[in-house]
């Protein structure tokens, strides 16, 4: 069983479109995480939720909306879909925020 | 920013020691060096982390200089399948579980 999983994989979409990112951990973690990739490999941290409070909000715009239903999903919804958009989005998880992180294996956002 | 500076690549042969060098020269106190790796697309892997000892695990070791302002990774026999980028990054004890991920390097294992 894949630990921390996202759907869908890989997203394709036009301008101004809104989307869903989903993920799911099966750790039994009570912190789960957004962080975004950009074309120049950067990897970035937008969102952190412990016990579905959220914690960390890194200047994202106000268009990116995260919403934890549970403490095993993290979902990423985001509105008006813009070109700067276009990145790598993982998931992770972990015990608190403390222990080390486990990474989901990334949905590839393409906006065209 | 990343804390951190890495050398942009390096070459390793199959099978030889891999060894990844990182200087952490404003390390503080209470900051962790944890190691994470990134094979080509998939999400970033754990690896190691060590506050001032020497660490090993099943995957590597890590060497922290006494003074703490720089570390090594050593992977003991690459595989090709090490091929990754590897990311060096200091944090804090206390933390929110914010990586600060830096450029990393680009280790290539070759036959």
């Amino acid at each position: 069983d894949t630990a921390v999983s996202q759907t869908p994989k890989y997203l394709v979409t036009q301008m101004g479109n809104d989307k869903s990112i989903k993920c799911e951990q099966n750790l039994g973690h009570d912190t789960m995480y957004w962080y975004k990739q950009d074309s120049k490999k950067f990897l970035k941290i937008m969102f952190s939720y412990n016990n579905k409070e959220l914690i960390i909000n890194e200047t994202v715009p106000n268009r990116f909306s995260p919403k934890s239903p549970d403490k095993a999903h993290l979902n990423l919804h985001i509105n008006s879909l813009e070109l700067g958009d276009s990145a790598v989005y993982f998931c992770a998880s972990s015990q608190g925020g403390r222990e080390k992180l486990f990474f989901g294996s990334g949905t590839q956002l393409s906006v065209l | 920013d990343a804390k951190t500076t890495q050398p942009p690549s390096m070459d390793c042969a199959e099978g030889r020691a891999a060894n990844l060098p990182c200087n952490h020269s404003t390390i503080s106190g209470n900051e962790y060096v944890y190691w994470y790796r990134q094979i080509h697309s998939q999400g970033p892997q754990y690896i190691i982390h060590g506050l001032k000892n020497n660490e090993t695990n099943e995957m590597a070791s890590l060497i922290i200089t006494e003074d703490r302002k720089s570390s090594t990774l050593i992977l003991p026999h690459a595989t090709l399948r090490d091929t990754a980028v590897y990311y060096c990054i200091v944090r804090p004890r206390y933390n929110t579980g914010k990586l600060i991920f830096g450029q990393g390097t680009t280790l290539q294992v070759k036959p």
